[in-house]
């Protein structure tokens, strides 16, 4: 089984749909991130959290809230849907003090 | 305010030679700079590192070059084999109660057997 596990892998949804991403990690990592990849701008940062207890925004949250329901999950939704919100979302895991993040298979959503 | 760019967006080179992949940043502030590589339909993977300490670090076929005062660090892959083919980020980070790290927006490389 892969380390963080993210569903679903793939979504088509239409615009005005509330959407949850959810991600769990067996790494055992209490720092969990949410990142969006679009084409020619890299991975950028949607929110994190060092804790169940602890959100923190990131560069690019507008249209996004998260949850993390426990230390190994964290879930990030899309209240209503918009088309540029289509992208590919990866959930991403490290540990206090260590500068190496384990990221997740990715998954793909698109807003029609 | 791309505060890391990979200039080049995709990069072919033949087997057996060497790939140099290239990435300039901008916020003094990084103090520390890695590698992952990523396949098609899965996450990125973490490559290589280097602390802004030092000028050079190796692992097997992959070294990482900084040079602060230009603010660039290249990845070599040498020699290049076919199964390096993906695409490449390049990231920064530094500590501000917490790791926070920038990406680069990627460079597809191309291993031509």
């Amino acid at each position: 089984d892969a380390d963080v596990t993210q569903t679903p892998r793939n979504r088509i949804t239409k615009t005005g749909k509330r959407i949850m991403l959810e991600c769990s990690q067996t790494k055992g990592h209490d720092r969990m991130y949410w990142y969006r990849q679009d084409p020619g701008l890299g991975l950028r940062l949607i929110y994190y959290s060092f804790d169940v207890k602890d959100i923190n925004k990131g560069e690019i949250s507008d249209g996004y809230s998260v949850s993390r329901q426990a230390q190994a999950k964290f879930s990030l939704s899309l209240e209503s849907a918009i088309p540029n919100q289509t992208a590919l979302y990866f959930c991403a895991t490290g540990s206090r003090g260590a500068n190496v993040l384990t990221f997740g298979a990715g998954s793909r959503l698109t807003v029609l | 305010d791309q505060q890391v760019k990979q200039n080049s967006p995709s990069l072919s080179v033949q087997e057996g030679r060497i790939s140099i992949l290239n990435c300039d940043y901008t916020n003094s502030m990084f103090d520390y700079f890695l590698w992952y590589k990523k396949y098609p339909a899965e996450g990125p993977t973490f490559l290589i590192s280097i602390s802004s300490i030092k000028d050079k670090n190796e692992d097997g076929r992959f070294t990482v070059f900084l040079n602060k005062s230009a603010k660039h660090l290249s990845l070599h892959i040498v020699p290049s084999q076919p199964g390096d083919s993906a695409v490449y980020f390049c990231a920064a980070s530094f500590y501000s109660g917490t790791y926070k790290y920038i990406f680069g927006t990627g460079t597809r490389l191309k291993v031509l057997a």
